[in-house]
Protein backbone atom coordinates (compact mmCIF):
# COMPACT_ATOMS: atom_id res chain seq x y z
CA UNK A 1 0.00 0.00 0.00
CA UNK A 2 1.18 3.70 -0.28
CA UNK A 3 2.64 5.40 2.14
CA UNK A 4 3.56 9.02 3.40
CA UNK A 5 6.48 9.43 4.91
CA UNK A 6 7.37 12.19 8.03
CA UNK A 7 9.80 12.73 10.79
CA UNK A 8 8.38 11.81 13.91
CA UNK A 9 9.63 14.47 15.98
CA UNK A 10 10.78 18.09 16.00
CA UNK A 11 11.55 20.92 18.57
CA UNK A 12 11.46 24.89 17.51
CA UNK A 13 11.97 27.87 20.07
CA UNK A 14 9.29 30.49 20.15
CA UNK A 15 9.45 32.75 16.85
CA UNK A 16 11.87 30.51 15.18
CA UNK A 17 10.88 28.59 11.64
CA UNK A 18 9.38 25.08 11.74
CA UNK A 19 9.86 23.19 8.22
CA UNK A 20 8.07 19.41 8.33
CA UNK A 21 8.94 17.63 5.59
CA UNK A 22 5.96 14.55 3.89
CA UNK A 23 7.81 12.34 1.49
CA UNK A 24 6.01 9.99 -1.08
CA UNK A 25 6.14 9.11 -4.59
CA UNK A 26 2.94 10.00 -6.09
CA UNK A 27 3.30 13.58 -4.39
CA UNK A 28 3.98 14.84 -7.82
CA UNK A 29 0.61 13.69 -9.01
CA UNK A 30 -1.41 14.32 -6.27
CA UNK A 31 -2.42 17.40 -3.83
CA UNK A 32 -1.69 17.52 -0.13
CA UNK A 33 -3.41 18.46 3.10
CA UNK A 34 -1.86 19.25 5.79
CA UNK A 35 -4.06 19.24 9.07
CA UNK A 36 -2.90 19.89 13.20
CA UNK A 37 -4.16 17.81 15.50
CA UNK A 38 -4.07 19.11 19.26
CA UNK A 39 -4.60 16.32 22.05
CA UNK A 40 -8.10 15.32 22.52
CA UNK A 41 -9.33 17.29 19.36
CA UNK A 42 -10.50 16.34 16.22
CA UNK A 43 -7.95 17.15 13.05
CA UNK A 44 -8.05 20.93 11.94
CA UNK A 45 -6.99 21.58 8.31
CA UNK A 46 -4.19 24.47 7.88
CA UNK A 47 -2.99 23.65 4.41
CA UNK A 48 -5.42 22.16 1.06
CA UNK A 49 -4.04 21.49 -2.31
CA UNK A 50 -0.33 21.99 -1.50
CA UNK A 51 -0.46 25.58 -0.83
CA UNK A 52 -3.63 26.97 -0.31
CA UNK A 53 -4.86 28.55 3.38
CA UNK A 54 -8.26 28.04 4.84
CA UNK A 55 -10.19 31.07 5.73
CA UNK A 56 -8.91 31.26 9.49
CA UNK A 57 -5.46 29.67 9.11
CA UNK A 58 -2.51 32.29 10.01
CA UNK A 59 -0.77 33.54 7.57
CA UNK A 60 2.26 32.12 9.25
CA UNK A 61 1.54 28.27 7.73
CA UNK A 62 2.37 27.90 4.67
CA UNK A 63 2.65 25.06 2.22
CA UNK A 64 5.58 24.01 -0.93
CA UNK A 65 6.06 21.69 -2.92
CA UNK A 66 9.40 20.25 -4.73
CA UNK A 67 9.39 16.70 -6.42
CA UNK A 68 8.13 13.68 -4.11
CA UNK A 69 8.23 15.99 -1.06
CA UNK A 70 6.10 18.90 0.27
CA UNK A 71 6.80 21.10 2.98
CA UNK A 72 4.68 22.53 5.97
CA UNK A 73 6.39 25.93 7.22
CA UNK A 74 5.28 27.50 10.41
CA UNK A 75 7.12 31.13 10.53
CA UNK A 76 7.36 32.76 13.93
CA UNK A 77 6.16 29.30 15.48
CA UNK A 78 4.04 30.37 18.85
CA UNK A 79 3.31 28.54 21.69
CA UNK A 80 -0.27 27.95 20.29
CA UNK A 81 1.57 25.98 17.24
CA UNK A 82 2.31 22.92 19.63
CA UNK A 83 0.33 19.99 17.92
CA UNK A 84 0.61 16.82 15.90
CA UNK A 85 0.80 17.60 12.38
CA UNK A 86 -0.33 15.06 9.60
CA UNK A 87 0.13 15.51 5.91
CA UNK A 88 -2.64 13.86 4.11
CA UNK A 89 -2.67 12.77 0.41
CA UNK A 90 -4.89 9.88 -2.49
CA UNK A 91 -4.45 7.31 -4.35
CA UNK A 92 -6.09 4.68 -6.33
CA UNK A 93 -8.50 7.31 -7.23
CA UNK A 94 -9.03 10.75 -5.40
CA UNK A 95 -11.02 9.28 -3.07
CA UNK A 96 -8.29 7.32 -0.77
CA UNK A 97 -7.25 8.75 1.47
CA UNK A 98 -3.29 8.16 2.70
CA UNK A 99 -2.12 10.35 6.03
CA UNK A 100 1.69 10.53 6.96
CA UNK A 101 2.81 9.41 10.62
CA UNK A 102 2.55 12.94 11.81
CA UNK A 103 4.84 14.90 13.05
CA UNK A 104 5.16 15.79 16.93
CA UNK A 105 6.16 19.62 16.96
CA UNK A 106 7.17 20.90 20.11
CA UNK A 107 7.70 24.51 20.94
CA UNK A 108 10.73 24.95 23.56
CA UNK B 1 -23.42 26.75 11.29
CA UNK B 2 -22.17 23.96 9.63
CA UNK B 3 -20.81 20.74 11.68
CA UNK B 4 -20.78 16.99 12.35
CA UNK B 5 -21.73 14.88 15.31
CA UNK B 6 -21.34 11.33 15.93
CA UNK B 7 -22.61 9.18 18.11
CA UNK B 8 -23.13 4.97 18.83
CA UNK B 9 -19.67 4.63 20.13
CA UNK B 10 -19.23 2.00 23.09
CA UNK B 11 -17.16 -1.43 24.13
CA UNK B 12 -18.08 -4.52 22.25
CA UNK B 13 -16.47 -7.89 22.20
CA UNK B 14 -14.28 -9.54 19.69
CA UNK B 15 -16.47 -10.41 16.70
CA UNK B 16 -19.21 -8.39 18.15
CA UNK B 17 -20.67 -5.45 15.77
CA UNK B 18 -21.90 -1.91 16.45
CA UNK B 19 -23.19 0.77 14.11
CA UNK B 20 -21.99 4.36 14.74
CA UNK B 21 -23.84 7.22 13.07
CA UNK B 22 -22.52 11.00 12.06
CA UNK B 23 -25.91 13.56 11.67
CA UNK B 24 -24.80 17.06 9.84
CA UNK B 25 -26.06 20.50 9.86
CA UNK B 26 -25.61 22.94 8.40
CA UNK B 27 -24.99 21.30 4.90
CA UNK B 28 -26.79 18.55 2.98
CA UNK B 29 -25.20 15.32 3.72
CA UNK B 30 -26.39 13.17 0.31
CA UNK B 31 -24.60 16.40 -1.71
CA UNK B 32 -21.81 15.73 0.21
CA UNK B 33 -18.74 12.94 -0.26
CA UNK B 34 -18.66 11.50 3.48
CA UNK B 35 -15.63 9.96 4.68
CA UNK B 36 -15.04 7.74 8.18
CA UNK B 37 -11.74 8.16 9.69
CA UNK B 38 -10.32 6.60 12.90
CA UNK B 39 -7.79 7.00 15.25
CA UNK B 40 -6.46 4.49 17.18
CA UNK B 41 -5.12 5.08 20.85
CA UNK B 42 -1.95 6.65 20.63
CA UNK B 43 -1.66 6.52 16.88
CA UNK B 44 -1.86 8.62 13.47
CA UNK B 45 -4.95 9.10 11.70
CA UNK B 46 -6.14 6.01 9.03
CA UNK B 47 -8.65 6.42 6.34
CA UNK B 48 -12.07 3.64 6.34
CA UNK B 49 -14.00 4.73 3.82
CA UNK B 50 -16.34 6.80 2.42
CA UNK B 51 -19.57 7.23 0.60
CA UNK B 52 -20.27 9.30 -2.88
CA UNK B 53 -22.84 12.08 -2.87
CA UNK B 54 -26.08 11.00 -4.32
CA UNK B 55 -25.56 12.81 -7.41
CA UNK B 56 -22.23 10.71 -8.03
CA UNK B 57 -24.43 7.34 -7.35
CA UNK B 58 -23.47 7.33 -3.43
CA UNK B 59 -20.92 4.87 -4.04
CA UNK B 60 -19.17 3.35 -1.33
CA UNK B 61 -15.09 2.70 -1.20
CA UNK B 62 -13.14 0.93 1.64
CA UNK B 63 -9.49 0.47 2.95
CA UNK B 64 -8.50 -2.97 2.61
CA UNK B 65 -8.28 -3.37 6.41
CA UNK B 66 -11.88 -2.98 6.92
CA UNK B 67 -13.75 -4.38 3.56
CA UNK B 68 -16.12 -7.15 3.74
CA UNK B 69 -16.42 -6.17 7.34
CA UNK B 70 -17.58 -2.68 7.54
CA UNK B 71 -20.62 -0.87 5.59
CA UNK B 72 -21.42 2.97 5.12
CA UNK B 73 -24.42 4.34 4.25
CA UNK B 74 -26.39 7.21 4.41
CA UNK B 75 -30.18 8.22 5.18
CA UNK B 76 -30.65 11.38 3.20
CA UNK B 77 -34.01 12.45 5.12
CA UNK B 78 -31.88 12.71 8.71
CA UNK B 79 -29.22 13.89 7.03
CA UNK B 80 -27.21 11.24 8.73
CA UNK B 81 -24.37 8.97 8.04
CA UNK B 82 -23.62 5.65 9.50
CA UNK B 83 -20.64 3.07 9.93
CA UNK B 84 -21.80 -0.75 10.31
CA UNK B 85 -18.69 -2.51 11.68
CA UNK B 86 -18.97 -6.26 11.67
CA UNK B 87 -16.65 -9.18 12.82
CA UNK B 88 -15.16 -6.94 15.18
CA UNK B 89 -11.55 -6.78 16.16
CA UNK B 90 -9.36 -5.72 18.84
CA UNK B 91 -7.08 -3.81 16.43
CA UNK B 92 -10.68 -1.88 15.35
CA UNK B 93 -10.29 0.29 18.90
CA UNK B 94 -10.69 3.51 17.74
CA UNK B 95 -11.86 7.17 17.93
CA UNK B 96 -13.87 7.12 14.65
CA UNK B 97 -14.42 10.43 12.98
CA UNK B 98 -16.48 11.31 10.19
CA UNK B 99 -15.63 13.96 7.87
CA UNK B 100 -16.85 16.63 4.53
CA UNK B 101 -14.99 19.27 2.39
CA UNK B 102 -16.85 21.07 -0.03
CA UNK B 103 -16.69 24.16 -1.54
CA UNK B 104 -19.62 26.68 0.05
CA UNK B 105 -20.55 30.37 -0.81
CA UNK B 106 -19.87 32.35 2.18
CA UNK B 107 -20.33 35.96 2.31
CA UNK B 108 -20.17 36.48 -1.52
CA UNK B 109 -17.06 34.52 -1.67
CA UNK B 110 -15.97 30.65 -1.91
CA UNK B 111 -14.41 28.99 0.77
CA UNK B 112 -12.89 25.52 1.23
CA UNK B 113 -15.19 23.99 3.74
CA UNK B 114 -13.36 20.66 5.73
CA UNK B 115 -15.21 19.69 8.19
CA UNK B 116 -14.71 16.92 11.01
CA UNK B 117 -17.44 15.82 13.96
CA UNK B 118 -15.61 15.46 17.29
CA UNK B 119 -15.51 11.58 17.18
CA UNK B 120 -17.07 8.57 18.95
CA UNK B 121 -15.02 6.34 20.88
CA UNK B 122 -15.00 2.29 19.81
CA UNK B 123 -13.29 -0.08 22.03
CA UNK B 124 -13.19 -4.11 21.20
CA UNK B 125 -12.24 -5.77 24.09
CA UNK B 126 -12.90 -9.06 26.00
Amino acid sequence: SYELTQPPSMSVSPGQTAMITCSGDELPRRYVYWYQQKSGQAPLLVIYKDTERPSGTPARFSGSTSGTTVTLTISGVQAEDEAVYYCQSTYNSDTHKVFGGGTKLTVL
Amino acid sequence: EVQLVESGGGLVKPGGSLRVSCEGFGFNVSDAYMYWVRQPPGEGLEWVGLIYSKGDGATTEYDASVEGRFTISRDDSEDTLYLQMNSLRTGDTAVYFCTTAFVAAVDGTHQYMDVWGRGTTVTVSS
